[in-house]
């Protein structure tokens, strides 16, 4: 079946505009998981939505980061007035309600 | 504060020999971890797990240990593939705490290089 998947695969913004990242998480499964990679670093957690519960925000850098899941599927993850501390690789994951997590290839991000 | 704590950048193993990767957490609330490996331009992939009520859990050639006291974990691939080189991610969740968002705090990775 499929797995997780991520559009775009690459993203090249200048500093100040706003970008929009996608994730389209496995059939089924319940839980969705945004993280970012900056270089030579590990998967940082940015936020969580499980089924209708409200998302843990917990791991949002600032206010420019948003994200929100439509229809309990499809889920975008919103960064305004990018700056260039932002460029990652962010990496959407999904999990059944308990189990391991499945991770997408992830969005390289380069904010110039 | 890093919880979960990688302290080998890089390690370099011949084929067929042993592979040891190491991992260090601080939190004790954490009780599950698991090991992810990544290739480049991939996201990570799960490898093996193991719940905080065991000491070890074996797949085929991966093997993991964790030892609660000392709040350290390792997993050793044996015998090592040059297919196995890749960037290997130690991971920790708190699963008991259902309030609590289960997501993975993960290690900085260390770069795995099975030369043939």
């Amino acid at each position: 079946g499929a797995g997780v998947s991520q559009s775009p695969s690459n993203k090249v913004t200048e500093k100040g505009k706003d970008v929009e990242l996608r994730c389209d998480p496995i059939s089924g499964h319940t839980a969705l998981y945004w993280y970012r990679q900056s270089l030579g670093q590990g998967l940082e957690f940015l936020i969580y939505f499980q089924g209708n519960s409200a998302p843990d925000k917990s791991g949002l850098p600032s206010d420019r980061f948003s994200a929100e899941r439509t229809g309990g599927s499809v889920s975008t993850l919103t960064i305004q007035r990018t700056q260039q501390e932002d460029s990652a690789v962010y990496l959407c994951a999904s999990s059944p309600y308990v189990g391991e997590q499945f991770f997408g290839p992830g969005t390289r991000l380069t904010v110039l | 504060d890093q919880q979960v704590k990688q302290n080998s950048p890089s390690l370099s193993v011949q084929e067929g020999r042993i592979s040891i990767l190491n991992c260090d957490y601080t939190n004790s609330m954490f009780d599950y971890f698991l090991w992810y490996k990544k290739y480049p331009a991939e996201g990570p992939t799960f490898l093996i797990s193991i719940s905080s009520i065991k000491d070890k859990n074996e797949d085929g050639r991966f093997t993991v240990f964790l030892n609660k006291s000392a709040k350290h974990l390792s997993l050793h691939i044996v015998p090592s593939q040059p297919g196995d080189s890749a960037v290997y991610f130690c991971a920790a969740q708190n699963r008991l705490d259902s309030g609590s968002a289960r997501q993975l705090t993960f290690g900085s990775g260390t770069q795995l290089t099975v030369l043939p």
